[in-house]
């Protein structure tokens, strides 16, 4: 177990320019969540997979934004035509529903997250 | 609108001493309670959790005090160590399951 793997760690581009992140999550997890964290702040919810199947997206994520788990395993968020405004860290996130229903909570494990500079 | 409030902003302790962080949040449909540590240039990693159904929770140094009534929840850390000096969120669980996250609060622990 290799915990959730993201990819690039850093990502330097252009204002304009269209960037694509990955996450890999813990395997067997069926829940894949991206978050969105600028300098100072926590990190805010930007959307959710179960499965392949995304089921919530925060008013965050503008049509600028996609995001996909087309199999179910690993997931992509792509940001179209960055702005300056989208530099920040973009964490995922992966979680089972088992320690939910079991009682004990459901612990969503972090990756490192990708760090974005538009300039 | 935060959901979540967090305070203070910043700590610093002495080593040895004892580290309390505050929450409150204001949406009684929150179903659990997990707080996060993040150091510089990594992800966050789960401390410790708890559901609202529990009043305190206790894993080695961590605790988390519950108060259902009053909406808010804190952590302890005992014996605080330099090597606890890190960021510290707190979070809440909505029930379509996504983290609602305090701003954070960065501890400080001077040797």
């Amino acid at each position: 177990d290799t915990g959730v793997s993201q990819d690039p760690r850093h990502k330097i581009t252009k204002r304009g320019q269209n960037v694509t992140f990955r996450c890999d999550p813990i395997s067997e997890h069926n829940r894949l969540y991206w978050y969105r964290q600028t300098l100072g702040q926590g990190p805010e919810f930007l959307t959710y997979f179960q499965n392949e199947a995304q089921l919530e997206k925060s008013r965050l994520l503008s049509d600028r934004f996609s995001a996909e788990r087309p199999k179910g395993s690993f997931s992509t968020l792509e940001i179209q035509r960055t702005e300056q405004g989208d530099s920040a860290m973009y964490l995922c996130a992966s979680s089972t529903e088992v320690g939910w229903l079991a009682g004990v909570g459901e612990t969503q494990y972090f990756g490192p997250g990708t760090r974005l500079l538009v300039l | 609108q935060q959901q979540v409030k967090q305070s203070p902003q910043s700590l610093i302790v002495q080593k040895g001493g004892i580290s309390i962080i505050n929450c409150a949040y204001e949406n009684t449909a929150f179903d659990y309670f997990p707080w996060y540590q993040q150091f510089p240039g990594k992800g966050p990693a789960l401390l410790i959790a708890i559901r609202p159904d529990v009043s305190e929770k206790k894993e080695g140094r961590f605790t988390i005090s519950f108060n259902k009534s009053a909406k808010q929840f804190s952590l302890h850390i005992m014996d605080s160590q330099p090597g606890d000096s890190a960021t510290y969120f707190c979070a809440a669980r909505r029930s379509q399951g996504n983290l609602i996250f305090g701003k954070g609060t960065k501890l400080s622990v001077k040797p």
